[in-house]
């Protein structure tokens, strides 16, 4: 009940694309699923985050979709860069629990120029 | 990047032998992390630190423990490493909001 899946796996996408990775959760307990990136060799940085109240959130050319009823929420990177090429990770917590985070299996992004 | 530095960046050692990992931040932020990234499971955390001495256990907390005996401090110890303690280990700080994580640049354990 409180993990959190992530697919694909990893992604190759074209520039200018859009890059779509989705997560799944069943704990409804969760009132926040950020987005972190991370590149090669460093940590994971905070990218964008939502809260179940909001079904959608935008930031740039990165987009959180958030669905409710069906547990899931996604992440759009619209008009993909190679500079996008990270793993991304997204993730979970409770409010009450420390703001612990749990993590899905991350996704490695490939733009190909 | 927080004020989050992370020692040592790299170590190779040998099983049964133990191993301190030292986080410091220099915020004063009350909340600190360990968590571990192995390839397919993403990032797991094996303890967390909600003050001065007071520390919680995370998802994957065997074989591991940790001290905080001042604010700036977090230590992650293997009592006795093990290969499956092999991975790349990340601090975090939790400098506002609950799920809003600061993370170091992470200290790669080899284990033998």
């Amino acid at each position: 009940q409180q993990q959190v899946k992530q697919s694909p796996q990893s992604l190759i996408v074209q520039k200018g694309g859009i890059s779509i990775i989705n997560c799944a959760y069943e704990n409804t307990a969760f009132d926040y699923f950020p987005w972190y990136q991370q590149f090669p060799g460093k940590g994971p940085a905070l990218l964008i985050a939502i809260r179940p109240d909001v079904s959608e959130k935008k930031e740039g050319r990165f987009t959180i979709s958030f669905n409710k009823s069906a547990k899931q929420f996604s992440l759009h990177i619209m008009d993909s860069q190679p500079g996008d090429s990270a793993t991304y990770f997204c993730a979970a917590s409770m409010s009450n629990q420390g703001g612990k985070l749990i993590f899905g299996q991350g996704t490695e992004l490939s733009v190909k120029p | 990047d927080a004020g989050i530095t992370q020692s040592p960046r790299h170590k190779v050692t040998e099983t049964g032998t133990p191993v301190t990992l030292r986080c410091h931040q220099t915020e004063n932020h009350r909340y600190m992390y360990w968590y571990r990234q192995d390839p397919g499971h993403g990032l797991r955390l094996i303890h967390y630190s909600y003050g001065v001495k007071d520390t919680d256990k995370g998802e994957v907390s065997d074989g591991y423990s940790v001290s905080r005996s001042k604010t700036e401090d977090f230590l992650l110890t293997l009592e006795s490493a093990t290969s499956s303690q092999t991975s790349v280990y990340f601090c975090a700080v939790r400098p506002r909001s609950p799920g809003e994580l600061f993370f170091g640049e992470g200290s790669r354990l080899t284990v033998l």
